[in-house]
């Protein structure tokens, strides 16, 4: 059974920079064909894809974020880190990461977790 | 980037109706090498993350009731629900993750009649 769970800072202030962890279990991602994904949602509003890291280390960004993220793996303890510098009150939102792979063919994230939520406020 | 366009933005249906979402991309999300189109639908009640209902554009995630049925190929594709129940009241988008940036529609409201 796949599971994952974000965590980190409930408020930030502006300026600051947001550090999120995605812990999870039932997978690897050592594991050729896996990936783990960060998408965020305002209070009330859309999905927004953010980032994706692989099995591989290949990482993928938001170009409308690209230069404030920053995605990476730790395999030995099963997290993955998103960084985001220069929080801005339109960054509040709940976080997710969401787990992907592929077997013949890729499939979209099929297991999220259940979002911790992000206030920007001074 | 592709963008994702649903409508409409919300839909009231009675118990027992029809239900039909409608989800466009701006560019064909259909891989030519294994004639798959790479179109998800999430359904997502509040407070909860979003769950994945269907894939592939027409391939129905295991759990996932027969009444929700996906369709459409290239840029055009169809959520229905053959029979609204009470708890399919939900904000349902439509996912593309045919290439990166991904990117999500903005979502349709599904509310009782």
């Amino acid at each position: 059974q796949i599971t994952l769970k974000e965590s980190g800072p409930t408020l930030v202030k502006p300026t600051q920079t947001l550090t999120l962890t995605c812990t999870f279990s039932g997978f690897s991602l050592s594991t050729s064909g896996v990936g783990v994904g960060w998408i965020r949602q305002p209070p009330g509003k859309a999905l927004e894809w953010l980032a994706l890291i692989y099995w591989n280390d290949d990482k993928r960004y938001s170009p409308s974020l690209k230069s404030r993220l920053t995605i990476t793996k730790d395999t030995s303890k099963n997290q993955v880190v998103l960084t985001m510098t220069n929080m801005d009150p339109v960054d509040t939102a709940t976080y997710y990461c969401a787990h992907q792979s592929y077997s013949t063919s890729w499939f979209p994230f099929e297991c999220w977790g259940q979002g911790t939520l992000v206030t920007v406020s001074s | 980037d592709i963008v994702m366009t649903q409508s409409p933005d919300s839909l009231a249906v009675s118990l027992g109706e029809r239900a039909t979402i409608n989800c466009k991309s701006s560019q064909s999300v259909l891989y030519s090498s294994n004639n798959k189109n790479y179109l998800a639908w999430y359904q997502q009640k509040p407070g909860q993350p979003p769950k994945l209902l269907i894939y592939w554009a027409s391939t129905r995630e295991s759990g996932v009731p027969d009444r929700f049925s996906g369709s459409g190929s290239g840029t055009d594709f169809t959520l229905t629900i053959s029979s609204l129940q009470a708890e399919d009241v939900a904000v349902y988008y439509c996912h593309q993750y045919y290439t990166t940036p991904y990117s999500f529609g903005q979502g349709t409201k599904l509310e009782i009649k």
